[in-house]
Protein backbone atom coordinates (compact mmCIF):
# COMPACT_ATOMS: atom_id res chain seq x y z
CA UNK A 1 0.00 0.00 0.00
CA UNK A 2 1.61 3.43 -0.72
CA UNK A 3 2.47 5.27 2.03
CA UNK A 4 3.91 9.26 3.24
CA UNK A 5 7.31 8.66 3.65
CA UNK A 6 9.27 10.71 5.85
CA UNK A 7 13.09 11.33 6.83
CA UNK A 8 14.92 11.50 9.36
CA UNK A 9 12.46 10.11 11.99
CA UNK A 10 14.67 11.90 14.76
CA UNK A 11 16.88 15.31 14.21
CA UNK A 12 18.61 17.25 17.21
CA UNK A 13 20.07 20.43 16.52
CA UNK A 14 21.26 23.37 18.26
CA UNK A 15 19.21 26.13 18.89
CA UNK A 16 19.90 28.91 15.61
CA UNK A 17 20.78 26.36 13.06
CA UNK A 18 19.06 25.69 10.06
CA UNK A 19 16.49 22.21 9.46
CA UNK A 20 15.40 20.83 6.86
CA UNK A 21 12.68 18.06 7.24
CA UNK A 22 12.26 15.13 3.99
CA UNK A 23 9.20 13.39 2.97
CA UNK A 24 8.07 11.55 0.31
CA UNK A 25 4.29 12.12 -0.74
CA UNK A 26 2.16 9.45 -2.14
CA UNK A 27 3.18 9.67 -5.75
CA UNK A 28 -0.09 10.38 -7.69
CA UNK A 29 -1.10 13.06 -4.60
CA UNK A 30 -1.36 16.85 -5.56
CA UNK A 31 -1.87 18.23 -2.31
CA UNK A 32 0.59 18.59 0.20
CA UNK A 33 1.23 19.07 3.93
CA UNK A 34 2.46 19.96 7.13
CA UNK A 35 1.72 19.26 10.43
CA UNK A 36 3.16 19.45 13.62
CA UNK A 37 2.57 18.23 16.94
CA UNK A 38 4.31 19.80 20.13
CA UNK A 39 4.24 16.86 23.03
CA UNK A 40 0.94 16.45 24.55
CA UNK A 41 -0.51 18.96 22.55
CA UNK A 42 -3.09 18.73 19.77
CA UNK A 43 -1.85 18.46 15.78
CA UNK A 44 -2.07 21.60 14.51
CA UNK A 45 -1.75 22.64 10.59
CA UNK A 46 1.36 24.60 9.33
CA UNK A 47 0.96 25.04 5.56
CA UNK A 48 -0.79 23.29 2.60
CA UNK A 49 0.87 23.24 -1.10
CA UNK A 50 -0.53 22.43 -4.31
CA UNK A 51 0.80 23.28 -7.98
CA UNK A 52 4.37 24.11 -6.70
CA UNK A 53 2.79 27.46 -4.61
CA UNK A 54 1.61 27.45 -0.84
CA UNK A 55 -2.27 27.27 -1.01
CA UNK A 56 -2.35 28.55 3.05
CA UNK A 57 -0.89 28.51 5.56
CA UNK A 58 -1.13 29.15 9.57
CA UNK A 59 0.23 31.90 12.08
CA UNK A 60 3.13 29.83 13.19
CA UNK A 61 4.64 29.29 9.59
CA UNK A 62 6.42 32.60 9.66
CA UNK A 63 9.46 33.77 7.57
CA UNK A 64 11.74 31.11 9.55
CA UNK A 65 9.32 28.50 8.00
CA UNK A 66 9.72 27.07 4.28
CA UNK A 67 8.25 24.82 1.97
CA UNK A 68 9.76 23.30 -1.60
CA UNK A 69 8.75 20.65 -3.70
CA UNK A 70 12.47 20.81 -5.40
CA UNK A 71 12.36 17.73 -7.16
CA UNK A 72 8.38 16.51 -8.46
CA UNK A 73 8.55 13.65 -5.67
CA UNK A 74 10.10 15.46 -2.50
CA UNK A 75 8.18 18.20 -0.26
CA UNK A 76 10.56 19.83 2.37
CA UNK A 77 10.54 21.87 5.33
CA UNK A 78 12.77 24.28 6.21
CA UNK A 79 13.30 25.95 9.37
CA UNK A 80 15.96 28.63 9.02
CA UNK A 81 16.95 29.21 12.78
CA UNK A 82 15.58 26.98 15.22
CA UNK A 83 14.05 28.10 18.56
CA UNK A 84 13.62 25.34 21.51
CA UNK A 85 10.03 26.00 20.64
CA UNK A 86 9.87 24.67 17.50
CA UNK A 87 10.65 20.93 19.41
CA UNK A 88 7.42 18.53 17.96
CA UNK A 89 6.51 15.86 16.15
CA UNK A 90 6.32 17.25 12.34
CA UNK A 91 4.09 15.34 9.89
CA UNK A 92 3.65 15.28 5.93
CA UNK A 93 0.54 14.75 4.98
CA UNK A 94 -0.57 14.34 0.96
CA UNK A 95 -4.04 13.97 -0.20
CA UNK A 96 -5.19 13.35 -3.84
CA UNK A 97 -7.80 15.87 -3.95
CA UNK A 98 -7.86 19.23 -1.95
CA UNK A 99 -10.76 17.62 0.50
CA UNK A 100 -10.63 14.26 1.43
CA UNK A 101 -8.70 11.71 3.58
CA UNK A 102 -5.08 12.99 4.24
CA UNK A 103 -2.73 10.69 4.48
CA UNK A 104 -0.14 11.44 6.77
CA UNK A 105 3.72 9.92 7.78
CA UNK A 106 5.03 8.59 10.86
CA UNK A 107 6.65 12.22 11.49
CA UNK A 108 9.92 13.42 12.22
CA UNK A 109 10.72 14.19 15.64
CA UNK A 110 12.55 17.79 16.39
CA UNK A 111 14.64 18.44 19.38
CA UNK A 112 15.93 21.84 19.99
CA UNK A 113 18.43 22.21 22.28
CA UNK B 1 -9.22 30.28 19.03
CA UNK B 2 -10.59 25.96 19.36
CA UNK B 3 -12.85 25.43 16.61
CA UNK B 4 -12.67 21.91 16.53
CA UNK B 5 -13.23 20.62 20.13
CA UNK B 6 -12.91 16.94 22.14
CA UNK B 7 -14.02 17.43 25.46
CA UNK B 8 -13.17 13.92 26.83
CA UNK B 9 -9.24 13.68 27.18
CA UNK B 10 -10.01 10.22 28.09
CA UNK B 11 -12.09 7.44 27.85
CA UNK B 12 -12.04 3.69 28.86
CA UNK B 13 -14.10 1.15 28.18
CA UNK B 14 -14.42 -2.83 28.54
CA UNK B 15 -13.88 -4.68 25.41
CA UNK B 16 -16.81 -5.91 23.44
CA UNK B 17 -18.76 -2.58 24.22
CA UNK B 18 -19.25 0.58 21.93
CA UNK B 19 -16.76 3.61 22.55
CA UNK B 20 -18.53 6.84 21.90
CA UNK B 21 -16.38 9.29 20.94
CA UNK B 22 -17.41 13.10 20.67
CA UNK B 23 -16.34 16.28 18.92
CA UNK B 24 -18.05 19.82 18.47
CA UNK B 25 -17.30 22.41 15.84
CA UNK B 26 -17.89 26.25 15.53
CA UNK B 27 -17.24 26.69 12.56
CA UNK B 28 -20.46 26.52 10.53
CA UNK B 29 -17.92 26.47 7.32
CA UNK B 30 -17.15 23.37 8.11
CA UNK B 31 -18.27 20.86 5.46
CA UNK B 32 -16.01 17.89 5.55
CA UNK B 33 -14.57 15.64 9.00
CA UNK B 34 -12.27 13.34 9.34
CA UNK B 35 -11.13 10.80 12.27
CA UNK B 36 -8.18 9.85 12.87
CA UNK B 37 -6.28 7.48 15.28
CA UNK B 38 -3.24 8.17 16.46
CA UNK B 39 -0.39 5.34 18.51
CA UNK B 40 2.81 7.16 20.16
CA UNK B 41 5.65 8.23 17.83
CA UNK B 42 3.33 7.03 14.70
CA UNK B 43 1.60 9.35 12.76
CA UNK B 44 -2.57 9.63 12.85
CA UNK B 45 -3.95 6.87 10.76
CA UNK B 46 -6.77 7.78 8.55
CA UNK B 47 -10.48 5.97 10.06
CA UNK B 48 -13.53 7.42 8.54
CA UNK B 49 -14.79 10.41 7.35
CA UNK B 50 -18.00 12.23 6.86
CA UNK B 51 -19.37 14.98 4.66
CA UNK B 52 -22.03 17.74 6.06
CA UNK B 53 -24.20 16.12 3.14
CA UNK B 54 -24.78 13.27 4.99
CA UNK B 55 -25.52 12.47 8.46
CA UNK B 56 -23.92 8.91 9.26
CA UNK B 57 -21.13 7.19 7.34
CA UNK B 58 -20.27 3.43 8.36
CA UNK B 59 -17.11 1.10 7.59
CA UNK B 60 -17.46 -1.57 9.86
CA UNK B 61 -17.24 -1.67 13.32
CA UNK B 62 -16.70 2.48 12.86
CA UNK B 63 -19.39 4.65 12.41
CA UNK B 64 -19.39 8.62 12.23
CA UNK B 65 -22.71 10.33 12.92
CA UNK B 66 -22.78 14.15 12.25
CA UNK B 67 -25.26 16.64 13.57
CA UNK B 68 -25.04 19.72 11.60
CA UNK B 69 -27.67 21.66 13.60
CA UNK B 70 -25.74 20.98 16.89
CA UNK B 71 -22.01 20.93 15.35
CA UNK B 72 -21.26 18.03 16.41
CA UNK B 73 -20.17 14.63 15.87
CA UNK B 74 -19.53 11.56 17.36
CA UNK B 75 -17.24 8.12 16.21
CA UNK B 76 -18.86 5.14 17.80
CA UNK B 77 -16.65 2.02 17.72
CA UNK B 78 -18.74 -1.69 18.21
CA UNK B 79 -17.42 -3.84 19.41
CA UNK B 80 -13.94 -2.46 21.26
CA UNK B 81 -11.11 -4.55 21.14
CA UNK B 82 -8.05 -4.08 22.49
CA UNK B 83 -6.08 -3.00 19.68
CA UNK B 84 -8.29 0.44 19.30
CA UNK B 85 -6.46 1.62 22.03
CA UNK B 86 -5.02 5.00 20.70
CA UNK B 87 -5.44 8.70 20.83
CA UNK B 88 -8.38 9.40 18.36
CA UNK B 89 -8.80 12.92 16.68
CA UNK B 90 -11.49 14.54 14.75
CA UNK B 91 -9.96 16.90 11.99
CA UNK B 92 -12.30 19.55 10.06
CA UNK B 93 -12.31 21.80 6.60
CA UNK B 94 -14.52 23.61 5.00
CA UNK B 95 -13.72 25.31 1.48
CA UNK B 96 -9.88 25.76 1.60
CA UNK B 97 -7.22 23.52 2.04
CA UNK B 98 -6.53 22.96 5.86
CA UNK B 99 -7.72 20.62 8.42
CA UNK B 100 -8.36 21.85 11.73
CA UNK B 101 -7.78 19.22 14.42
CA UNK B 102 -9.48 18.58 17.89
CA UNK B 103 -7.24 18.15 21.20
CA UNK B 104 -7.73 14.07 20.96
CA UNK B 105 -9.60 11.98 23.17
CA UNK B 106 -7.04 9.05 24.50
CA UNK B 107 -9.41 5.74 24.41
CA UNK B 108 -8.32 2.86 26.17
CA UNK B 109 -10.47 -0.63 25.76
CA UNK B 110 -10.00 -2.89 29.04
CA UNK B 111 -9.70 -6.68 28.08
Amino acid sequence: EPEVTQTPSHQVTQMGQEVILRCVPISNHLYFYWYRQILGQKVEFLVSFYNNEISEKSEIFDDQFSVERPDGSNFTLKIRSTKLEDSAMYFCASAIAGTGELFFGEGSRLTVL
Amino acid sequence: DQQVKQNSPSLSVQEGRISILNCDYTNSMFDYFLWYKKYPAEGPTFLISISSIKDKNEDGRFTVFLNKSAKHLSLHIVPSQPGDSAVYFCAASGGTYKYIFGTGTRLKVLA
